[in-house]
């Protein structure tokens, strides 16, 4: 079955240390994304990706950074720069035309240590 | 600048009782619009979406959202709660046009009770 894997389930972060929080999909999306999901926030975008070696800042991208080297792949690096990243991490893909909706994975949840 | 408001942060209904969560926009032109569900430590995942034609759409698990201009509102309805439709529910709204932009509103946490 196509969908969106996302890994791992949770993760661990010690100050001053960078972690990468993997994304693949087997279905085709042209367009990728990253939202960090905070309690009574909801949603909000980090970075966004329409096509392969193309990404854009999305509304909250200080302290992240992204890569997009294959259509399947869409990493997310917390860098030590974000003091906050304690959060629930959301990665979803979407055609990218139209009306086309975005299909979620099950999320990183990250920590500090 | 779209954006989505969903007033009710928590909801409380019990099982078997019908179930209507709310949803406004802002949006300049014709929008898109969804409901997400999403169960605690999960991802979210698509109920129904609304682009065009019927005001009235129906999604999975017997819910169904109706679209009212006038209101800028999407509510989502449900005649009976079951147990398992305790999650949270996200509203969203997508551009027509460009880069698909989607705001989603803050959420509502819906308990079920025997």
């Amino acid at each position: 079955d196509g969908g969106i894997t996302q890994s791992p389930k949770y993760l661990f972060r010690k100050e001053g240390q960078n972690v990468t929080l993997s994304c693949e999909q087997n279905l085709n999306h042209d367009a990728m994304y990253w939202y960090r999901q905070d309690p009574g926030q909801g949603l909000r975008l980090i970075y966004y990706s329409q096509i392969v070696n193309d990404f854009q800042k999305g509304d909250i991208a200080e302290g992240y950074s992204v890569s997009r080297e294959k259509k399947e792949s869409f990493p997310l690096t917390v860098t030590s720069a974000q003091k906050n990243p304690t959060a629930f991490y959301l990665c979803a893909s979407s055609i990218g035309q139209g009306s086309s909706p975005q299909h979620f994975g099950d999320g990183t949840r990250l920590s500090i240590l | 600048a779209q954006s989505v408001t969903q007033p009710d942060i928590h909801i409380t209904v019990s099982e078997g009782a019908s179930l209507e969560l709310r949803c406004n926009y802002s949006y300049g032109a014709t929008p898109y619009l969804f409901w997400y569900v999403q169960s605690p430590g999960q991802g979210l995942q698509l109920l129904l979406k609304y682009f065009s034609g019927d005001t009235l759409v129906q999604g999975i698990k017997g819910f169904e959202a109706e679209f009212k201009r006038s209101q800028s509102s999407f509510n989502l309805r449900k005649p009976s709660v079951h147990w398992s439709d305790a999650a949270e529910y996200f509203c969203a709204v997508l551009n027509s046009g460009g880069y698909q932009k989607v705001t989603f509103g803050t959420g509502t946490k819906l308990q079920v009770i025997p």
